[in-house]
């Protein structure tokens, strides 16, 4: 089945910018999506289809796909967007949905 | 505005089943272009795809949960369901319902989450 495999922590200074990885065979052929999420709350989509901002997401947050690594990149990191990040792909030849083990973002 | 809701026990013994339901409201989960999924989330940990299902009651699931798991819609009701059989401590899990548009592979909404605790 197919694996994603993201970095288990990422720690940034407010203002400056995190990147987040998320790692897969051939990943570049496939929709990588972002969610955030919040400690006792549900996960929200923060970019879809790689790089699509759902409305209400700050321009601050981006993504990119490409070979074997998807990235959410967040500039001018503020002290709220501190959350586990998680990507999410669907698996076509499985038709069945895999998410990475998630990114815990610590702004320091 | 359309809104997932799940209910069901919040605690369950071990080697029981797992029953859980997820409650659609503003809007009808028999219109098509929809898949309906279970997602869960052990205590500390990252999320898992459980399965979906589709109006038309088409399902698939995760390989790792397909001999214990079934998910059933009722549309009159306009809900889905969850059971999960022969649970352990390892199925204490938040359990959370979401929505993906078919011609999409992301889940564009969830449910709040619910938290079910499996022991004696």
């Amino acid at each position: 089945s197919y694996v994603l495999t993201q970095p288990p922590s990422v720690s940034v200074a407010p203002g400056q910018t995190a990147r987040i990885t998320c790692g897969g065979n051939n990943i570049g052929s496939k929709s990588v999506h972002w969610y955030q999420q919040k400690p006792g709350q549900a996960p929200v989509l923060v970019v879809s289809d790689d790089y699509d901002r759902p409305s209400g997401i700050p321009e601050r947050f981006s993504g990119s796909n490409s070979g074997i690594t998807a990235t959410l990149t967040i500039s001018r990191v503020e002290a709220g967007d501190e959350a586990d990040y998680y990507c999410q792909v669907w698996d076509n030849s499985s038709d069945r949905s895999v998410f990475g083990g998630g990114t815990k973002l610590t702004v320091l | 505005q359309l809104q997932l809701q799940e209910s069901g026990s919040g605690l369950v013994k071990p080697s029981q089943t797992l029953s859980l339901t997820c409650a659609v409201s503003g809007g009808s989960i028999s219109s098509g272009g929809y898949s309906w999924s279970w997602i869960r989330q052990p205590p500390g940990k990252g999320l898992e795809w459980i399965g979906y299902i589709f109006h038309n009651g088409r399902t698939n699931f995760n390989p790792s949960l397909q001999s214990r798991v079934s998910i059933s819609i009722d549309t009159s009701k306009n809900h889905f369901s969850l059971n999960l059989i022969s649970v352990t401590a390892a199925d204490t899990a938040v359990y959370y319902c979401a929505r993906r548009n078919y011609g999409d592979s992301h889940f564009d909404l969830w449910g709040r989450g619910t938290l079910v605790t499996v022991s004696s």
